[in-house]
């Protein structure tokens, strides 16, 4: 199956910006989306097709997509953005993995 | 506003069978795809399988097929999730999650459920 690799940490100061990556084979040929989730919350999604944003998700949420990976950037991050954060794609055999997840902790 | 509302959280016996819900409004359940997506506990999520409920299609991830049924009623809009045999390892929490198809293919999750939390214990 196809396989989503995260780092499992990233830690950023706020005001700072925070990158988030997503390694798969050729991903950069795929729509990628990600989700947050804050600790006893549900996901929420916050970019969808590799670089769309919801409504209401903040421009500060950003997405770009190419060759083996695929990047979430948060700019200006907030203690608020604190969560851990999953990448997930569709795969041709019509599996849909997620990432490991990724926690990122506003120093 | 889309609202997934889902059944409370269960305590059951390994080899116990259940059958969990997930009850949409605000949106035409007939026009969209409803998933599930476990999370077991400190863990990361899963995809299980998904739903079009207009025409009960249904796909399986290939890690869940032959585990759970997902079925749907579409007239009272409610979507469900279930097992015949619980094990210990299906102690996680279950969201179910509306699926909106994605430009390059599949789909993505733009509105999840609360979570029902199942515990499986003897």
């Amino acid at each position: 199956s196809y396989v989503l690799t995260q780092p499992p940490s990233v830690s950023v100061a706020p005001g700072q910006t925070a990158r988030i990556t997503c390694g798969g084979y050729n991903i950069g040929t795929k729509s990628v989306h990600w989700y947050q989730q804050k600790p006893g919350q549900a996901p929420v999604l916050v970019v969808y097709d590799d670089r769309d944003r919801p409504s209401g998700i903040p421009e500060r949420f950003s997405g770009s997509n190419s060759g083996n990976t695929a990047t979430l950037t948060i700019s200006r991050v907030e203690g608020g953005d604190e969560a851990d954060y999953f990448c997930q794609v569709w795969d041709r055999i019509r599996d849909h993995p997620f990432g490991g997840g990724t926690k990122l902790t506003v120093l | 506003e889309v609202q997934l509302v889902q059944s409370g959280a269960e305590v059951k016996k390994p080899g116990d069978s259940l059958k969990i819900s997930c009850k949409v409004s605000k949106f035409n359940f007939l026009n969209f795809w409803i998933g599930w997506v476990r999370q077991m506990p400190g863990k990361g999520l899963e995809w299980m399988g998904i739903i079009y409920p207009g025409d009960s299609e249904t796909t399986y991830s290939p890690s869940f097929q032959g585990q759970v049924t997902i079925s749907a009623d579409k007239s009272i809009t409610t979507a469900y999730l279930q097992w015949s045999s619980l094990k210990a390892s299906d102690t996680a929490i279950y969201y179910c999650a509306r699926g909106t198809i994605a430009v390059a293919g599949g789909y993505y999750f733009d509105y999840w459920g609360q979570g029902t939390l199942v515990t499986v214990s003897s």
